[in-house]
């Protein structure tokens, strides 16, 4: 049963911490995607990757986020120095891009005193 | 810029009710929508419509697209307290999906 997987699932820091997050997108899947879930925004779009390289990260705060695909096999967030707004769910999702279904991981619940 | 609409933001009914979910989209290029149902983790999929007037059917679900309208509705009949979650519009186009805000159904016994 492929899914995509997330870790950590939870993770608590202090304002100012470095903060990395791991996805493994399904196996064959060409495109990943990282979103933030707020009760007050909803689902937003920060980064996505097609065949490894980044096609768009317009929705992501650059002075303190970065994304990469290091390998077909891991997508990684970091946030770097952490704050509070940040705290949120960040989902990595996985698909073969455009307008075709995309399937979610677990999320990270990300916690910043 | 590119948006999707959804309407009721909320929504309470009883178990045997029928809901409408609505969902308005305005996206460029605009290829698919999709509708997700999203309980206490992530999102799962339901649908995905490209054609106007075709319904699709899921159990108790069903949904339709209306491309000269931009819009689509999602129908529940019968509704049980399993159904209640957020059920969330996409629309896809040639980039990737943009999410309405969902609708947060809740359904009482």
């Amino acid at each position: 049963d492929a899914r995509v997987t997330q870790t950590p699932r939870d993770k608590v820091t202090e304002m100012g911490q470095e903060v990395t997050m791991r996805c493994q997108p399904i196996l064959g899947h060409n495109t990943v995607f990282w979103y933030r879930q707020t009760m007050m925004q909803g689902l937003e779009l920060l980064a996505y990757f097609r065949n490894r390289a980044p096609l768009d990260d317009s929705g992501m705060p650059k002075d303190r986020f970065s994304a990469e695909m290091p390998d077909a096999t891991l997508a990684t967030l970091k946030i770097q120095p952490s704050e509070p707004r940040d705290s949120a769910v960040y989902f990595c999702a996985s698909g073969f891009g455009g307008p075709n279904e995309q399937f979610f991981g677990p999320g990270t619940r990300l916690t910043v005193l | 810029e590119d948006k999707v609409v959804q309407s009721p933001l909320s929504l309470v009914v009883h178990e045997g009710d029928t809901v409408t979910l609505n969902c308005s989209y305005e996206v460029t290029n605009f290829r698919s929508l999709l509708w997700y149902k999203q309980e206490k983790k992530a999102p799962t999929f339901l649908f995905m419509l490209t054609s106007s007037g075709i319904e699709k059917k899921s159990g108790r679900l069903s949904s339709i697209l209306d491309k000269k309208e931009l819009f689509s509705i999602l129908n529940i009949t019968a509704t049980q307290t399993g159904d209640s979650a957020v059920y969330l519009c996409a629309g896809g186009s040639q980039g990737n999906l943009i999410f309405g805000k969902g609708t947060k159904l809740s359904v009482k016994p």
